[in-house]
């Protein structure tokens, strides 16, 4: 069965050091990941996917994702964390069958300073 | 560019009370259509998803429904509302071909009296 999971409910981290929040991912096919980041009382932004090629994605914000095919996992990375990048963070992939994603529950960021 | 808006951005109802949350997308045609349910601030549901005009799918059976009455507006209703059905309602498009990820709107903050 596909699904999605964001094994960690809370992650903390002080400014200024890197950042990984985490995702693994189970599909039949060729996975298509995405990250999104969701700020308190506000929609879901985009932040980068993986459809193929290299498998290191950047995003928006200085963000970057590391898609690891063997570990089934495509980790949420930052260099150097900001307290303004608290927030929660959702990692998706798309079902087989169609166009719909499958969510993770969600991870939450803090970024203390 | 594309524009997605939703309104109210909140709303406080009495139980039993009818319910109309009116989702646009503005910049882009055809696209598909989603409503979701946010509780807790934590995971996302899918309610309802569409890929054209008249053309609903439930992915949960309840005591709301959707409708797309023209190719950009997505509709979320509810006739008589529960205590139950409070939450943050998400409404997100995706293009119809190509590229899978969605975008979201601002939200609608529901809460049932």
């Amino acid at each position: 069965a596909q699904s999605v999971a964001q094994p960690e409910d809370q992650v903390n981290v002080a400014e200024g050091n890197p950042l990984t929040v985490k995702c693994t991912y189970s599909v039949s096919g060729n996975p298509y990941l995405f990250w999104y980041v969701q700020y308190p009382n506000r929609g879901l932004q985009f932040l980068l996917k993986y459809i193929t090629g290299d498998n290191l994605v950047k995003g928006s914000y200085g963000f970057e994702a590391e898609f690891n095919k063997s570990q089934t996992s495509f980790h949420l990375k930052k260099p150097s964390a900001l307290v303004s990048d608290s927030a929660l963070y959702f990692c998706a992939v798309k079902r087989d069958s169609n166009y719909q994603l499958i969510w993770g529950a969600g991870t939450k960021l803090i970024i203390k300073p | 560019s594309q524009t997605i808006h939703q309104w109210p951005a909140t709303l406080v109802q009495p139980v039993g009370s009818p319910l109309s949350l009116e989702c646009t997308v503005e910049g882009t045609s055809n696209p598909n259509l989603y409503w979701y349910r946010q509780a807790a601030g934590r995971g996302l549901q899918l309610l309802f998803y569409s890929v054209g005009i008249g053309q609903i799918s439930s992915e949960v059976p309840q005591n709301l429904s959707a409708s797309r009455p023209q190719d950009r507006q997505f509709i979320l209703s509810s006739k008589k509302l529960l205590l139950s059905d409070s939450g943050f309602y998400l409404c997100a498009w995706s293009p119809a071909t190509g590229h899978y990820e969605q975008y979201f709107g601002p939200g609608t903050r529901l809460t049932v009296t």
